[in-house]
């Protein structure tokens, strides 16, 4: 099973400011990684898949880079409904794994 | 507009049966694989299970492995999970996702989702 570690846990921002959140995976999943926003009482929401093609609907400030194992997503520049967990996920190989997950929270 | 409606979730006793449901609309169900995702009280997200759109194929996470059974009708939308012999671990909310129809591995809309509590 290919485990993936997010970090930071926590990670607190001003409106305005650039965010970077990472995911490492424990062996190659070449680029087939997705990012999820999750807010409270919500489901999560697709926003980056394939490592860095946005989904429908997603704004331009959100970026997703990276292959192999390491992986970043990028807030440009944050908006205060930007508060939420984010959560990266695998499907390089069964079973289909996420992150633990990046709380982000804007001050 | 695709819209997914879980239904089924309860408080249940450790040991017994309960089965989901997800009444999906606003998209050609048979055409796309289906999935269902569980979240723990105040955890992360944890894939559980997942089914092709013509149900020829099934995967299962190992932890839930022989215990659930994921099965579709075409016929009316929906989408279930057959849960037995429940633990305590298996408490979470439980999410059905369709699967993103290009690369077939990702989750591109979702349910609010199931409460499912299991305890004495």
């Amino acid at each position: 099973e290919i485990v993936l570690t997010q970090s930071p846990a926590t990670l607190s921002l001003s409106p305005g400011e650039r965010a970077t959140l990472s995911c490492r995976a424990s062996q190659s999943v070449s680029s087939y990684l997705a990012w999820y926003q999750q807010k409270p009482g919500q489901a999560p929401r697709l926003l980056i898949y394939d490592a860095s093609n946005r989904a429908t609907g997603i704004p331009a400030r959100f970026s997703g880079s990276g292959s192999g194992t390491d992986f970043t997503l990028t807030i440009s520049s944050l908006e205060p409904e930007d508060s939420a967990v984010y959560y990266c996920q695998q499907r390089s190989s069964w079973p289909i794994t996420f992150g633990q997950g990046t709380r982000l929270e804007i001050k | 507009e695709v819209q997914l409606l879980e239904s089924g979730g309860a408080l249940v006793q450790p040991g017994v049966s309960l089965r989901l449901s997800c009444a999906a609309s606003g998209f050609t169900f048979s055409n796309y694989a289906m999935s269902w995702v569980r979240q723990a009280p105040g955890k992360g997200l944890e894939w559980v299970s997942l089914i092709s759109g013509r149900a020829a194929t099934t995967s299962y996470a190992d932890s839930v492995k022989a215990r659930f059974t994921i099965s579709r009708d075409n016929t009316k939308n929906t989408l279930y999970l057959q849960m037995n012999t429940l633990r305590a671990e298996d408490t979470a909310v439980y999410y059905c996702a369709k699967v993103e129809a290009s690369t077939k591995g990702y989750f591109d809309y979702w349910g609010q989702g199931t409460l499912v509590t299991v305890s004495s």
